[in-house]
């Protein structure tokens, strides 16, 4: 099946800092992937659908200078949450959009990132 | 390692008909979520559930939680197009990672008008 990867599974920061987190559909394109956050004992939430080579959409309520995101290739997306403080620990999933044939449309979800911020 | 396993994996009714989707887990769940794609966008939280016998309603869907807190259901009384789409259930993995959600394979489904 379908594998998307991410990294790091877990980053402990400062407040102040900027983190980085990547996600990376192994062996299929993925045009969109979505980047999601989870706080404990809560649901996901969508923050931004991400377009190769185009801006990401941001979801009502998520600041896009706050969680930058980029998605340069057919495999690799990245979200940065820029000058992270301790209200931005949380539990931060990617998923990747495969196209398959017709009628077929899957996501694939990565094993998720887990960000403190102390 | 926690498994969910969703049944069927496709489904295609005639519009009006009632339809259920479920959601079976290898081990307790602690938290059940049920998530709504529509095709090619991302997922929209439909419930939550953590309770045994726990029934949760959300305009024409209806999810349920078992006693033994294994099983789910998704039901859908008198379908329409919109609720075309794949239905995803999730679990929350307690490790030391702290929390983790695995999901299952996924329910497609297509409401013919």
């Amino acid at each position: 099946g379908a594998v998307v990867s991410q990294h790091p599974s877990r980053v402990i920061c400062k407040s102040g800092t900027s983190v980085k987190i990547e996600c990376r559909s192994l062996d299929f394109q993925a045009t969109t992937m979505f980047w999601y956050r989870q706080f404990p004992k809560q649901s996901l939430m969508l923050m931004a659908t991400s377009n190769e080579g185009s801006k990401a959409t941001y979801e009502q309520g998520v600041e896009k200078d706050k969680f930058l995101i980029n998605h340069a290739s057919l495999t690799l997306s990245t979200l940065t949450v820029t000058s992270a403080h301790p209200e931005d620990s949380s539990f931060y999933i990617c998923s990747a959009r495969r196209l398959g044939g017709p009628g077929t449309d899957t996501q694939y979800f990565g094993p998720g990132t887990r960000l403190t911020v102390l | 390692s926690q498994e969910l396993e969703q049944s069927p994996q496709s489904l295609i009714v005639q519009e009006g008909k009632n339809l259920t989707i479920n959601c079976t887990s290898s081990k307790t769940l602690y938290g059940l979520y049920w998530y709504k794609q529509k095709y090619g966008e991302g997922l929209i939280f439909l419930m939550m559930l953590q309770k045994g016998g726990e029934e949760k309603s959300h305009e024409k869907i209806t999810a349920k939680l078992d006693e033994k807190k294994q099983q789910s259901s998704l039901h859908i009384t008198a379908s329409q197009p919109s609720h075309a789409g794949i239905y995803l259930c999730g679990a929350d993995v307690d490790n030391n990672a702290g929390n983790m959600l695995t999901f299952g394979g996924g329910t497609r489904l297509m409401v013919k008008p």
